[in-house]
């Protein structure tokens, strides 16, 4: 089966740039999802087919995707920022992906 | 406005059987896939499985595979998700979400999610 790793956890200070990686086996010949999950709420799509934003998200939020790593970068973040961040593929082998989620916190 | 609305929160007991549902509005119902996806207490996202309302066309993940049911009536825009026999393991958040195919694209929208809570 089709594995992602994120890393459990990111921190980061306001205003600065914050990375958070998705690691997959040739993971650059996939499309790449994220989510944000805020506590208590609902995930919300921020970043679909690798790099594209979805109407209404910031252009704070931007992706890529190469090799065995995508990347959600979070620019000028801000203390709204802080949640998961789930990473997600469509594998022919594992069907749909979750990666195990990253947890964003703000300085 | 396009939306995904999910039932209410439910209690049960070991053993006894659960249907929650999902009514999409704002959209073409029988356009879209729709998706299952559960969050247990504290962790992660894992996908369910996933229905296209327009002909009942169903996939389940293998880990779910026998364990949950999905279905769909599209005259009343509305996807479910049922267990004949419920467990405590099933207790989580269960939060369905709009696809635009069945292996491309991402879950756009979501529901409020349903949170089930299996004790004895």
């Amino acid at each position: 089966s089709y594995v992602l790793t994120q890393p459990p956890s990111v921190s980061v200070a306001p205003g600065q740039t914050a990375r958070i990686t998705c690691g997959g086996n040739n993971i650059g010949s996939k499309s790449v999802h994220w989510y944000q999950q805020k506590p208590g709420q609902a995930p919300v799509l921020v970043v679909y087919d690798d790099s594209d934003r979805p109407s209404g998200i910031p252009e704070r939020f931007s992706g890529s995707n190469s090799g065995n790593t995508a990347t959600l970068t979070i620019s000028r973040v801000e203390a709204g920022d802080e949640a998961d961040y789930y990473c997600q593929v469509w594998d022919s082998s594992s069907d749909r992906v979750f990666g195990g989620g990253t947890k964003l916190t703000v300085l | 406005e396009v939306q995904l609305v999910q039932s209410g929160a439910e209690v049960k007991k070991p053993g006894e059987s659960l249907k929650i549902s999902c009514k999409g509005s704002g959209y073409s119902f029988t356009s879209y896939w729709i998706g299952w996806v559960r969050q247990m207490p504290g962790k992660g996202l894992e996908w369910m499985g996933i229905i296209y309302p327009g002909d009942s066309d169903t996939r389940y993940s293998p880990s779910f595979q026998g364990q949950v049911t999905i279905s769909a009536d599209k005259s009343i825009s509305t996807a479910y998700l049922q267990w004949s026999s419920l467990k405590a393991s099933d207790t989580a958040m269960y939060y369905c979400a709009r696809l635009p195919g069945e292996r491309v694209g991402a879950f756009d929208i979501w529901g409020q999610g349903t949170m089930v809570t299996v004790s004895s």
